[in-house]
């Protein structure tokens, strides 16, 4: 029974240039969730999404990040123009979204983006 | 800001001792709480849960107890080992429609042999 699964693991980009981390859930889970994680520091909530839509989108910066998850395929975050600062982990959770339960999360590998 | 802090970065043990890791948190409407383990280059991995209305809950060698009245929560492992040694956070569930969860800052637990 496959765990959340991320890829690519690491991503090297220069400045300007564009991100893409996709975030397959688990097996039968609908919800996904984005954070950000500095070093040395907790994680970050940026996004959460259910199929076709965005439910919280609170943590997002508000230009050059968007995230989607498609009816089919995986959830993608995008990163536009990256910058020095977007350097950080970005883990994707999913939970199975049962209605009107509070549903552990379970965490992928992450990616790591590096900004050059 | 957050409202979920742990009072120690750091915690150091010695294999076979117990270890008791510390989370207090300011939003007294939360009412899930969870704790991560999260070895380097890896992803946060689960530990155990609970619900604001237990006070204690026990899985294999970890407990977490929850004290609504000061908002603290801890994480206890019995007979640690050399393999528990990773950063631990705690996590709370905000109420109110989106389920984002909030982290503390974590505490790296080192397990001396």
């Amino acid at each position: 029974n496959a765990g959340v699964m991320q890829n690519p693991r690491h991503l090297v980009r220069r400045r300007g240039q564009e991100a893409r981390l996709r975030c397959s859930p688990m097996k039968g889970h609908s919800h996904v969730y984005w954070y950000r994680q500095l070093p040395e520091e907790g994680l970050k909530f940026m996004v959460y999404l259910q199929k076709e839509n965005i439910i919280d989108e609170s943590g997002m910066p508000k230009e050059r990040f968007s995230a989607e998850f498609p009816k089919e395929g995986p959830s993608i975050l995008r990163i536009q123009q990256v910058v020095r600062g977007d350097s950080a982990a970005y883990f994707c959770a999913s939970s199975p979204g049962l209605a009107g339960v509070e549903e552990t999360q379970y965490f992928g590998p992450g990616t790591r983006l590096l900004v050059l | 800001g957050e409202s979920v802090g742990l009072h120690l970065p750091t915690l150091s043990v010695q294999e076979g001792d117990n270890s008791i890791i510390n989370c207090a948190y300011s939003n007294s409407a939360s009412d899930y709480f969870i704790w991560y383990k999260q070895e380097s280059g890896k992803g946060p991995q689960f530990i155990i849960d609970i619900r604001s209305n237990m006070d204690k809950r026990q899985g294999q060698r970890v407990t977490v107890l929850l004290n609504k009245t000061v908002k603290h929560l801890s994480l206890q492992i019995a007979a640690t080992q050399p393999g528990d040694s990773a950063v631990y956070f705690c996590a709370e569930l905000t109420q109110g429609g989106s389920e984002k969860l909030v982290f503390g800052k974590g505490t790296k637990l080192t397990v001396n042999p």
